[in-house]
């Protein structure tokens, strides 16, 4: 079974730029998230969606960051403009069902670098 | 925000012998998991257990939980230099995942 893909793996950018990060999840998984995780921090949950509607990005910046799951299937998470608090590591994660009784299974990342 | 808190951040200790790390939270929850992440990797989910669970076990993994102290552990027995990387418990309250900052395990050998 093919994992959760994402790229770029790695990119640098300067403020006030903009970024996409792309995530193709595992085929068949109805749930999606997207994470930012902070060097030295846990993953904080920026979105979540189930198929192609959003279930919840309260934590979702969204006067600069933006997210899209069309088809249901691969999603992308955009940044514009980027600021230096945005470097972290962008991890999408996948489920089969939305999160309460199963696992979720994650991406490699993408690590951004804002300069 | 963070919901689950670990405790000890950093753990050292010798291979064979074995690592208890501990995650505290302060709402209700519906489940409580664990992951790993090695360095530089994504998250690898290590063990779920429900709320009306008190102890699980997958091969040298141990988790319990404590859903009056609001408190779980998980204890790794035996550990091998590739147990080395971070720990994180998260929580699950009606499908609101929120993940610690993780416990940072160096197995040396």
């Amino acid at each position: 079974e093919a994992g959760v893909a994402q790229s770029p793996r790695y990119k640098i950018i300067e403020k006030r730029q903009s970024v996409a990060f792309w995530c193709n999840p595992i085929s068949g998984h109805a749930t999606l998230y997207w994470y930012q995780q902070i060097l030295g921090q846990g993953p904080k949950l920026l979105i979540q969606f189930q198929n192609n509607g959003v279930v919840d990005d309260s934590q979702l910046p969204k006067d600069r960051f933006s997210a899209e799951r069309l088809k249901g299937v691969d999603s992308t998470l955009k940044i514009q403009p980027a600021k230096l608090e945005d470097s972290a590591v962008y991890l999408c994660a996948s489920s089969l069902v939305p999160t309460g009784s199963y696992e979720q299974y994650f991406g490699p990342g993408t690590r951004l670098t804002v300069t | 925000s963070q919901q689950g808190e670990e405790d000890p951040q950093a753990l050292s200790i010798q291979e064979g012998e074995n690592a208890t790390m501990n995650c505290s939270y302060k709402t209700s929850i519906n489940n409580l998991q664990w992951y790993r992440q090695n360095s530089g990797r994504g998250l690898v989910h290590l063990i779920l257990i429900r709320s009306n669970e008190r102890e699980k076990h997958s091969g040298r993994l141990r988790v319990t939980l404590d859903t009056s102290k609001k408190s779980s552990s998980l204890l790794i027995t035996a550990s091998r230099a590739a147990d080395t990387a971070s720990y994180f418990c998260a929580t699950d309250n009606n499908n609101d995942m929120r993940f610690g900052a993780g416990t940072r395990l160096t197995v040396k050998p």
